[in-house]
Order: structure tokens, then C-alpha cells, then sequence
């Protein structure tokens, strides 16, 4: 299946500041990339996703960007606020599949 | 906005009884997932489900799992005889097409305990 590497697994950022969390991929068939948030026992929750007939997309204070050459996506996150703090999941899936492989997860700290 | 509602939100359960999670997807999805997550651990695919039947399964999908639609609106994980190592949250997902390029709808998830 589709291998998804995600890093860094902890970030701990000043409340203001900007995080940045990057994936990478390794089906170059892959054409759909979500990003979900997870607070402490609660679902996952999509909050933005990108497809590869674009490079950059962008939701208030969340972007997203792809390059489909290196096979890697990131997200950004800017003028973090404490509730951002959370477990930040990436994911993909391997070209026509029915699944989404996930990323192992980035514990994002937003400190006051 | 609509969601994918799961049922029940914590089971505790003996090692080696069945267990049956109950899920009601998203009322205009074709496609159906379970995910599993151990604690602190990333979530992992278990299965998908579109016009009645399993399309896709992880290797940790194995015979001692099932799952059903009995009905036109819910959606069920069964275990038959389960293990500790069954103890994870299992979410419920839920997609208008497929994960190609369709977002996945999560539940609330069920907390599965097994003593």
C-alpha cells in the first residue's frame, strides 16, 4: 500500500508563530491529500485537503502545499492559537484505492 | 452539517466474546470504512464496503472480523471472538466516491476494552 512518512511526531510552537508539518508519499499515483485533526479522544476531523491539479490551497490561517515531483505535502499552519494544539495526522491514498494510509501523526503544542 | 454517527462510545468486553460496533454513516455515502487506532498510535485501515460488499481489507482484517450493512442505514464491525490486542478505538468512516478523491467522514469512534 501507499507508505506515508510524516514529521516531525512533536512541535511545540509559540502562540503567534507559524508550524509547519511536512509528508511524503510513495505512490506517484496518488492524486488526494487530507489533512485531519485530532484533539485528545476525539475523531479525526478533515480540515483541509489538496488535490494534485494544484500546487497550494489555502483556508484562513491553514495552507496546504503539494509538489507532486518530490512527492511530499506539507501544512501550515499560521498565527497558531492554543487550540490548534493537537494531534495533526496526514494521508493519501494509493491510487485508486478505497483506503487512506495515514501518516504516524505530529503532536502539535501551542504554547501561551 | 450531517455526521457519521457510532454506537456505543465505550464497550468493555471478556476476552473471547463477540462484539458487534454499530456505525450510520453519512445518509448520501456510497462508501464505508472501519480504522482502527491503538492508543497514541496513528490510525490504521481495517476495511471498506461499497454496494454490499468488502472492497478493499487490511492484512489486520482477518476472520475473526466482519462486517455488515444490515440495513439500509447502518453499518456494523463485528469480532468474533476477540483479543487484547483488539483493545483500540475503532472509528467509522464514511465517503460520498472513493478515497481517491473523495474526503472521508469520521464518527466519534468506539472505544473498544477487551479484559
Amino acid at each position: 500500500g501507499e507508505n506515508v512518512e510524516q514529521h516531525p511526531s512533536t512541535l511545540s510552537v509559540q502562540e503567534g508563530d507559524s508550524a509547519v508539518i511536512k509528508c511524503t508519499y510513495s505512490d506517484s499515483a496518488s492524486n488526494y491529500f487530507p489533512w485531519y485533526k485530532q484533539e485528545l479522544g476525539k475523531r479525526p476531523q478533515l480540515i483541509i485537503d489538496i488535490r494534485s491539479n494544484v500546487g497550494e490551497k489555502k483556508d484562513q490561517r491553514i495552507a496546504v502545499t503539494l509538489n507532486k515531483t518530490a512527492k511530499h505535502f506539507s501544512l501550515h499552519i499560521t498565527e497558531t492559537q492554543p487550540e490548534d494544539s493537537a494531534v495533526y495526522f496526514c494521508a493519501a491514498p494509493k491510487g485508486d484505492d478505497y483506503k487512506l494510509s495515514f501518516g504516524a501523526g505530529t503532536t502539535v503544542t501551542v504554547r501561551a | 452539517e450531517p455526521e457519521v454517527t457510532q454506537t456505543p462510545s465505550h464497550q468493555v468486553t471478556q476476552m473471547g466474546q463477540e462484539v458487534i460496533l454499530r456505525c450510520v454513516p453519512i445518509s448520501n455515502h456510497l462508501y464505508f470504512y472501519w480504522y482502527r487506532q491503538i492508543l497514541g498510535q496513528k490510525v490504521e485501515f481495517l476495511v471498506s464496503f461499497y454496494n454490499n460488499e468488502i472492497s478493499e481489507k487490511s492484512e489486520i482484517f482477518d476472520d475473526q472480523f466482519s462486517v455488515e450493512r444490515p440495513d439500509g442505514s447502518n453499518f456494523t464491525l463485528k469480532i468474533r471472538s476477540t483479543k487484547l490486542e483488539d483493545s483500540a478505538m475503532y472509528f467509522c468512516a464514511s465517503s460520498v466516491g472513493q478515497a481517491v478523491s473523495q474526503p472521508q467522514h469520521f464518527g466519534d469512534g468506539t472505544r473498544l476494552s477487551i479484559l
